[in-house]
Order: structure tokens, then C-alpha cells, then sequence
């Protein structure tokens, strides 16, 4: 079975420090990865999506930045965090395959960041 | 464009009623409907999807939800709610012209009260 992992689970950090949170799937190969953050737990706002190792879009421009070094782990950094970017971080998965529109996105637990 | 819509911030409903949280959805072509929960501090859960065939479609903890083409809706239902039923849903659309993205709704918060 698959399984998604993010870690830390909750981080707090000073404005201005560099951030780094981490996300790997387990049971799965070349997945469509995901990173949402979810300000006052509510709305999901897509910030990157990966169809493979190196490849990244971005959907909304803003300090953050995403990387793929390898297949199944999804990176979400920032050289200098600022106030806003507080909020919980979610990681998710899909399965890439022929019928992309019928596939079920599995989320990880999530990473709590307060920012001060 | 595309767009899902939960009108309802938030249920209120008594342990043992039905109960409905309501999606409405916009889309150019043919939709693909997901149902997730949250509870306080943890990931969202899969309950159940539309992708074609029967109207309804039955998911996990006991929820289904009805896909009404005419109405442009999928709500999500459950007989006979539970107080560990309380947490934060969320419908989402699918489709080709999203660039295969999830789009979202806000969110209803659902409060079962004993």
C-alpha cells in the first residue's frame, strides 16, 4: 500500500530565516506530487505541482520555492520566511496514469508553520 | 471558467439526523467529483468520488453523495449522523480544461451536536 509522509509536523520559525519541509511516498513510482497550504484551516490553495524529478509549476508566484531530487520526495523551501507565509502545509499525491481526470489525490498529515 | 461552490459555512445538525453538506460545481466538460474530510489538525481524507455510471455513490464512514447533472450538484449525505462525524468537508472538481487540477470549494464545517 502507499503511504505519505511530511515532516516536521509543526515548526516555528523567526521572519527571515530559511525554511525546508519535506515530503516522501512510500509504495508508488513517478506519482504527481503536490504542495497546498491552508491559511485559518480553511481553503486549499495549490502553490506546486510535479509531473517528475526536476520538473516543477508553479501556481502562485510569492517567496516560496519546490524541488523534486528524486522520484518520490517533494521539497518546499524558502531562503527568508515572512509573516504571511504562515499556515499548514500539505503534501499530496496521484497516481500518473492514462485516465489522469479519474485519479484520487491522497494527502499527507501535514505540516503545522508559524512564522513570528 | 471552472468553479465549485459549497454555499453552506457550516451544518448544524443532532446526533442520529440526516444530514447533507451541498457542492455545486461549474464546468466546460464532463465533471469528476471528489469528497474529502478534515479533521482539526490532521491531512484530508478521501471519501468518495464520481467518475461515471450510477448517480450515487456510496464512500467511506457510511457517506454517499448524489451527482444531479441538471443541477450541477453533488451533496454529500449521511442517513443517520455521528458527533465523530464533526469536521471540515471539502468538494472538489476535476476536469481537461483545469490542466487536470483539483479546484477546490471553501469548505463546510459540520457540527454534530449530541
Amino acid at each position: 500500500s502507499q503511504t505519505i509522509h511530511q515532516w516536521p509536523a509543526t515548526l516555528v520559525q523567526p521572519v527571515g530565516s530559511p525554511l525546508s519541509l519535506e515530503c516522501t511516498v512510500e509504495g508508488t513510482s513517478n506519482p504527481n506530487l503536490y504542495w497546498y497550504r491552508q491559511a485559518a484551516g480553511r481553503g486549499l490553495q495549490l502553490l506546486f505541482y510535479s509531473v517528475g524529478i526536476g520538473q516543477i509549476s508553479s501556481e502562485v508566484p510569492q517567496n516560496l520555492s519546490a524541488s523534486r531530487p528524486q522520484d518520490r520526495q517533494f521539497i518546499l523551501s524558502s531562503k527568508k520566511l515572512l509573516l504571511s507565509d504562515s499556515g499548514f502545509y500539505l503534501c499530496a499525491w496521484t497516481r500518473t496514469s492514462g485516465r489522469a481526470l479519474r485519479e484520487t489525490q491522497y494527502f499527507g498529515p501535514g505540516t503545522r508553520l508559524l512564522v513570528l | 471558467a471552472q468553479s465549485v461552490a459549497q454555499p453552506e459555512d457550516q451544518v448544524n445538525v443532532a446526533e442520529g439526523n440526516p444530514l447533507t453538506v451541498k457542492c455545486t460545481y461549474s464546468v466546460s466538460g464532463n465533471p469528476y467529483l471528489f469528497w474529502y474530510v478534515q479533521y482539526p489538525n490532521r491531512g484530508l481524507q478521501f471519501l468518495l468520488k464520481y467518475i461515471t455510471g450510477d448517480n450515487l455513490v456510496k464512500g467511506s464512514y457510511g457517506f454517499e453523495a448524489e451527482f444531479n447533472k441538471s443541477q450541477t450538484s453533488f451533496h454529500l449525505k449521511k442517513p443517520s449522523a455521528l458527533v465523530s462525524d464533526s469536521a471540515l468537508y471539502f468538494c472538489a472538481v476535476r476536469d481537461a480544461d483545469s490542466n487536470y487540477q483539483l479546484i477546490w470549494g471553501a469548505g463546510t464545517k459540520l457540527i454534530i451536536k449530541p
